[in-house]
């Protein structure tokens, strides 16, 4: 069964540093890799897809890639920004659903 | 363009009482539809999935059920809610075939007290 992580559950910035966060997955036969954000009380939004044949995508100042071998992959937020601030999810699947790690708690200070 | 509708927004219901939440999505045909929870301290699980018309994949054990009674049209139901199944509840869709993004609806609040 695949299992999601994600480090650091929280992570306090001041605006403009780039940033990393990570995700790790158990099973290497991952279909999908996709990143959400989530704002408090709010649905998900998705962010970026990485299909199984790809290494990486990017959209805007924000990069994500995929190793499927070392099962993990890292979301790149290039100059944060107050606006930023959300909470990031990670999740690994395909048609039969999503499983998805407990979230990294960002906030970008002013 | 494609949208995902869900409703109510948002629920209180008291324990014992019978659940029903609607998701429907406008402007595809055949995606394949999920149903995820959000509970307090949790992450998202999902509950159930279905490919198509009466075709419902069940994740958890639990007192929930789904239906999909027309192609965009996805029913999250309950007989008797429990204290456990307050959270929050997400429909998402993906084009047939699951290759592609999974979009999230906004969700219902579900409080069962």
């Amino acid at each position: 069964k695949q299992e999601v992580t994600q480090i650091p559950a929280a992570l306090s910035v001041p605006e403009g540093e780039n940033l990393v966060l990570n995700c790790s997955f158990t099973d290497s036969a991952i279909y999908n890799l996709q990143w959400f954000r989530q704002d408090p009380g709010k649905g998900l939004t998705s962010l970026l897809l990485i299909q199984s044949s790809q290494r990486e995508q990017t959209s805007g100042r924000l990069n994500a890639s995929l190793d499927k071998s070392s099962g993990r992959s890292t979301l790149y937020i290039a100059a944060s920004q107050p606006g930023d601030s959300a909470t990031y999810l990670c999740a690994g699947g395909g048609a039969d659903g999503l499983t998805f790690g407990k979230g990294t708690h960002l906030i970008i200070q002013p | 363009s494609q949208t995902i509708h869900q409703w109510p927004a948002t629920l209180v219901q008291p324990v014992g009482s019978p659940l029903s939440l609607e998701c429907t999505v406008e402007g595809t045909s055949n995606p394949n539809l999920y149903w995820y929870r959000q509970a307090a301290g949790r992450g998202l699980q999902l509950l159930f999935y279905s490919v198509g018309i009466g075709q419902i994949s069940s994740e958890v054990p639990q007192n929930l059920s789904a239906s999909r009674p027309q192609d965009r049209q996805f029913i999250l139901s309950s007989k008797k809610l429990l204290l456990s199944d307050s959270g929050f509840y997400l429909c998402a869709w993906t084009p047939w075939g699951g290759a592609y993004e999974q979009y999230f609806g906004p969700g219902t609040r579900l409080t069962v007290t």
